[in-house]
């Protein structure tokens, strides 16, 4: 079953733009993380944030993490076209095996 | 360095037919995992590989389908007797020994 779930399912903004995503999960993690997928393929990794940590950037990329709302955002700023895509978060549950649990994701589309 | 690699890219086959796919992982990466993304989905855990010990095969939806990982190195998912409902991109993904998983371009299967 997908543990993590990513709101909204669609987001369709302007370049320049900031968009916003937010994931929801169910049960205690260890870390969480985002990744996009371009066209149905393979996953990229974005960024990881790790159960003690509140807030992480890289880049464009801004991430938070509420652990008491079990909840957390990724913040694209200043969005460009070639920011459209898929974007899911990832969770552990808990787990050290190393299992992954994805949401249905976010479709992001950035008109030019 | 390589990426994960997988082939083939896309795979056409007939109902009640065996397919075979297969994952080449980053070298060192001790372990593996598979996914399968049905069209507009999120990702769906199948199989899981970490180094010699057994699989956690939790995730595989029947027993048509197998998988196999010869040590720390390339791993095979067999699916028997396909369905049209086996359709999908299957993705496999591996992981050293932090949290980061990275993933395959996929193999799109089409069962007709």
């Amino acid at each position: 079953s997908q543990q993590g779930e990513e709101d909204p399912q669609a987001l369709s903004i302007q370049e320049g733009e900031n968009a916003t995503m937010n994931c929801s999960y169910k049960t205690s993690i260890n870390n969480l993380q985002w990744y996009r997928q371009n066209s149905g393929r393979g996953l990229v990794h974005l960024i990881l944030i790790r159960s003690n940590e509140r807030e992480k950037h890289s880049g464009r990329l801004r991430v938070t993490l509420d652990t008491s709302k079990k909840s957390s955002s990724l913040l694209i700023t200043a969005s460009r076209a070639a920011d459209t895509a898929s974007y899911f978060c990832a969770t552990d549950l808990g787990s050290t095996l190393g299992r992954l649990y994805f949401g249905r994701g976010t479709q992001l589309t950035v008109w030019p | 360095g390589a990426g994960v690699s997988q082939s083939p890219s896309n795979k056409v086959t007939e109902k009640g037919k065996d397919v075979e796919l297969r994952c080449d992982p980053i070298s060192g990466h001790t372990a593996l995992y598979w996914y399968r993304q049905r069209l507009g989905q999120g990702l769906e855990f199948l199989i899981y590989f970490q180094g010699n010990s057994a699989p956690d095969k939790s995730g595989l939806p029947s027993d048509r389908f197998s998988a196999e990982r010869t040590g720390e190195s390339v791993s095979t998912l067999t699916i028997q007797r396909t369905q049209q409902e086996d359709s999908a991109v299957y993705l496999c993904a591996s992981r050293p020994s932090v949290a980061t998983q990275y993933f395959g371009p996929g193999t799109r299967l089409l069962v007709l």
